[in-house]
């Protein structure tokens, strides 16, 4: 079974600078997909990226980017220019048969 | 394009009864994927279902069932409820099954188990 974890419950950070969250996986699969998901107090699940795993190439969404290693099972976020709606619920996620979630990491913007 | 709708939003229900939610995918998705967030388990995946079939089932009792209907839209059934089954209940979609999905949330369903 996939396992992916978080090991940061809660990290906080001034607006304006950038934040890296980490997640790990765990899988014998080679093509599989990863993605990070934002859940602000609303509770409203929203995809930030996606990265799928044949691809070198880290993914980036305007202030949002994945260092994505695979040989090491590594799947980090980087938020740039922090800004105060970024206080959320992160969960990094797995994808295969279904999508697998993290614990998360409850990320608080300071202003 | 209208995004996933869950029903109903809240709800209370006391212990021994059941329940049933509802799901109503993105136009055009034909998975839906069910889980449950808790704030000691986090979210666990419930079951999936592909053109009314159950493709994928996560570690939950029996008691946890669900269905897809032929327009893609699912429900999911708690019976026997128990004060462990108070949590979020999330319903996603995606346009297709398997690994290349990228699945889109609904708002979902918080049921209160007394």
């Amino acid at each position: 079974a996939q396992t992916v974890t978080q090991s940061q419950p809660e990290m906080s950070v001034q607006e304006a600078e950038t934040v890296t969250l980490s997640c790990t996986y765990d899988t014998s699969e080679n093509n599989y997909y990863l993605f990070w998901y934002k859940q602000p107090p609303s509770r409203q699940m929203i995809l930030v990226i996606r990265q799928e795993a044949y691809k070198q190439q880290n993914a980036t969404e305007n202030r949002f980017s994945v260092n994505f290693q695979k040989a090491a099972k590594s799947f980090s976020l980087k938020i740039s220019d922090s800004q105060l709606g970024d206080t959320a619920m992160y969960f990094c996620a797995f994808g295969l048969a279904f999508v697998t979630f993290g614990k998360g990491t409850h990320l608080i913007i300071q202003p | 394009k209208a995004g996933v709708t869950q029903t109903p939003r809240y709800l209370i229900k006391t212990r021994g009864q059941q329940v049933t939610l509802s799901c109503s995918p993105i136009s055009g998705h034909r998975s839906v994927s069910w889980y449950q967030q808790t704030p000691g388990q986090g979210l666990q995946f419930l079951f999936e279902y592909f053109s009314e079939t159950q493709r994928n089932k996560g570690n939950f009792p029996g008691r946890f069932s669900g269905r897809q209907f032929s327009n893609s839209r699912s429900e999911m059934n708690v019976s026997t409820l128990e004060l462990g089954d108070s949590a979020l209940y999330l319903c996603a979609s995606s346009a297709d099954s398997g690994r290349r999905n990228t699945i889109y949330f609904g708002e979902g369903s918080w049921l209160t188990v007394v």
